[in-house]
């Protein structure tokens, strides 16, 4: 069974200050992994995710295999990034095939960054 | 494009009614999903569809009906509300099969079952 924990409901920061959101998983064989992010007043929208190496909004996330987490980081943070964030993962299905997208969330952590 | 459009927006039930929540994408996806969205739960999945004429249950099914008769549609019925029902719903589509394609969310339904 494939599991995703985040373990901070709430975040509170403030800005400029460094952020992580954390984010650890349980999955036996290689996940793939996703940050969601669901602003004030609008959907839920991907942000990033691990394979593409990629910052966003100047995030970053990385894969730690050891450890199972992709802890979302972020070095200066922003009133701006006040959300909802929301770590995922989609694994394999039953029969070892593609899970055709299906995601397993975490709980989400609600972070504030203060003025 | 619209994207993905759910409907209604906000939707108050009596225990026992019945009714259906609409979901309608644009962008020709295969992959078609519906999730609730409880605190301190994250998001749950509840039925999915590869394809039209294609559904199978997520990890939280009971009470809850699908299909997909066309590729742009995939209604949520709820054949009985109850008060545990009551959430937060969101659709999701993706653009292919591969496992790190995005999901692209409906502004979600709000549904309260007293």
């Amino acid at each position: 069974a494939q599991r995703v924990t985040q373990p901070e409901k709430l975040l509170s920061v403030f800005k400029g200050a460094p952020v992580e959101l954390k984010c650890n998983y349980s999955y036996s064989g290689s996940p793939e992994l996703f940050w969601y992010v669901q602003y004030s007043r609008q959907r839920l929208q991907l942000l990033l995710r691990h394979i593409s190496r990629e910052s966003i909004k100047g995030f970053t996330a990385d894969l730690n295999k050891g450890e199972t987490s992709f802890h979302l980081k972020k070095p200066f943070a922003q009133e701006e990034d006040s959300a909802m964030y929301y770590c995922a993962l989609s694994g394999r299905n039953n029969a070892g095939g593609t899970s055709y997208g299906k995601l397993t969330f975490g709980q989400g952590t609600i972070l504030t960054v203060h003025p | 494009n619209a994207g993905v459009t759910q409907t209604p927006k906000f939707q108050v039930l009596k225990t026992g009614q019945s009714m259906t929540l609409q979901c309608a994408q644009d962008m020709n996806h295969e992959y078609m999903s519906w999730y609730r969205q409880d605190p301190g739960m994250g998001l749950r999945l509840i039925h999915y569809s590869v394809g039209a004429g294609i559904t199978d249950q997520g990890e939280v099914p009971n009470g809850y009906n699908v299909s997909r008769s066309t590729t742009e549609d995939f209604p949520l019925r709820l054949l009985s509300a109850a008060p545990s029902q009551t959430s937060v719903y969101f659709c999701a589509s993706s653009t292919s099969r591969g496992r790190n394609s995005p999901l692209h969310f409906g502004n979600g339904t709000r549904l309260t079952v007293t």
